[in-house]
């Protein structure tokens, strides 16, 4: 019954693999988010999705790429794994910001990448 | 206990006190606050949140208090118990603005 969830939980890999991550919610949102956190829990966004449409694509690199099938499901495909790569990742989810709601995010168990 | 000033890392509290964690936010137009708490392997949980239009708001245990003046947000945390030990963020945003901005986090630690 969990709400926004995450596969793999851990992710150990060598520099120059291509992974992904896949991120599931339950929640009926239709918005959903990829976090950075890094060794110093700093949390930065990386992207978002609404109604599987991208709204939010910070200075990323390129080989980050998301996808949403549907509004269910946002994945994180990542190619070309550097050292800095390293950190853990966190899906999250919110409702549309129409009709005046506010942009609660419920986040998912993270995925925490460690690139060898 | 309390952290004071802008930020501070870290928290260390005795097991019954009351705990107050302050974050100073940057944005004046930012009319939406979230508190969040991170358990050791584990995701942010939602705590609480509060809107521009309040300057207090309570929930089990915790309160929020706004002063938007200083742009200043802290969470108390009432008669803290050690499953209250966990990182704790604030986040502002704007009305519409999907994106969240997120403080440093503070490291809270119970002493029993």
């Amino acid at each position: 019954d969990t709400a926004v969830s995450q596969t793999p939980k851990y992710l150990v890999t060598q520099m120059g693999n291509d992974k992904s991550i896949k991120c599931e919610q339950n929640l009926g949102h239709d918005t959903m988010y990829w976090y950075k956190q890094d060794s110093k829990k700093f949390l930065k966004i990386m992207f978002s999705y609404n109604n599987k449409e991208l709204i939010i694509n910070e200075t990323v690199p390129n080989r980050f790429s998301p996808k949403s099938p549907d509004k269910a499901h946002l994945n994180l495909h990542i190619n070309s794994l550097e050292l800095g790569d390293s950190a853990v990742y966190f899906c999250a989810s919110s409702h549309d910001l129409t009709s005046g709601r506010t942009n609660e995010q419920y986040f998912g168990p993270g995925t925490r990448l460690t690139v060898t | 206990g309390e952290s004071v000033g802008l930020h501070l890392p870290t928290l260390s509290v005795q097991e019954g006190d009351n705990s107050i964690i302050n974050c100073a936010y940057s944005n004046s137009a930012s009319d939406y606050f979230i508190w969040y708490k991170q358990e050791s392997g584990k995701g942010p949980q939602f705590i609480i949140d509060i809107r521009s239009n309040m300057d207090k708001r309570q929930g089990q245990r915790v309160t929020v208090l706004l002063n938007k003046t200083v742009k200043h947000l802290s969470l108390q945390i009432a008669a803290t118990q050690p499953g209250d030990s966990a990182v704790y963020f604030c986040a502002e945003n704007m009305s519409n603005d999907y994106k969240l901005s997120f403080g440093a986090g503070t490291t809270v630690t119970v002493r029993a």
